[in-house]
């Protein structure tokens, strides 16, 4: 069965202080592993997509990274208005007779709080 | 440019009461989607379109019915409203696997649910 799994839960830094995610999941036949940045009361935004081991994505403090069983978001020096709710996805192939539509599956997100 | 708009934004309800939600995207995506968010858990399909006039069913369809009449919306229906369908609810879009867009999928601000 498809699946995701995110750690920590919860994750409390000091500002300054870097730190990583994890994600790891199973699927057969990856397709790509997406990580979503979602604030309180809001939808999630789109952060990095990764499609194959090794690669590596940058934005600002974040850095995502992809192997062929988890996929890491390290976070560098973070400063408070990092603080989020960050959610992975992998997207999983689909049958014909479904559309074709991109599948995904969540995991259920890592709370990062990020203290002056 | 507004993206992926929901509405209404919150919403309380009784047991029984039924209950339609919008969302309506502007970026001319063919696939659109409908996903709840709960507590302790990542976001579940409950319905999705892949173009106007198609709609097919997700991971969590039961008590839920939808409907795509125009391709830039996307109505998701409440029969009779149970306490368990209590959550956030995300509406999200995404171009169709024809474009070398990625398949990333874009999110509403979420509306959210109560029935008691």
């Amino acid at each position: 069965e498809d699946q995701v799994t995110q750690s920590p839960e919860a994750l409390r830094l000091q500002e300054g202080e870097s730190s990583s995610l994890n994600c790891s999941y199973t699927v057969s036949g990856l397709r790509g592993l997406f990580w979503y940045r979602q604030d309180p009361g809001k939808g999630p935004e789109f952060l990095f997509t990764l499609y194959s081991a090794g690669e590596e994505k940058e934005k600002e403090r974040l850095k995502a990274t992809l192997t062929k069983k988890e996929s890491f978001l390290h976070i560098t020096a973070p400063k408070p208005e990092d603080s989020a709710t960050y959610l992975c996805a992998v997207q999983a192939p689909q049958s014909p007779i479904s559309g074709g539509y991109n599948k995904l599956i969540f995991g259920a997100g890592t709370r990062l709080a990020v203290h002056p | 440019n507004a993206g992926v708009t929901q509405t209404p934004k919150f919403r309380v309800l009784k047991t029984g009461q039924s209950m339609t939600l919008l969302c309506a995207q502007d970026m001319n995506h063919e696939y659109m989607y409908w996903y709840r968010q709960d507590p302790g858990m990542g976001l579940r399909l409950i319905h999705y379109s892949v173009g106007e006039g198609t709609t097919a069913k997700g991971e969590v369809p039961d008590g839920y019915n939808v409907s795509r009449l125009k391709k830039q919306n996307f109505l998701l229906g409440l029969e009779s409203a149970a306490p368990s369908q209590t959550s956030v609810y995300f509406c999200a879009s995404s171009h169709s696997r024809r474009v070398t867009a990625k398949n990333i999928q874009y999110f509403g601000a979420g509306t959210r649910l109560s029935v008691l």
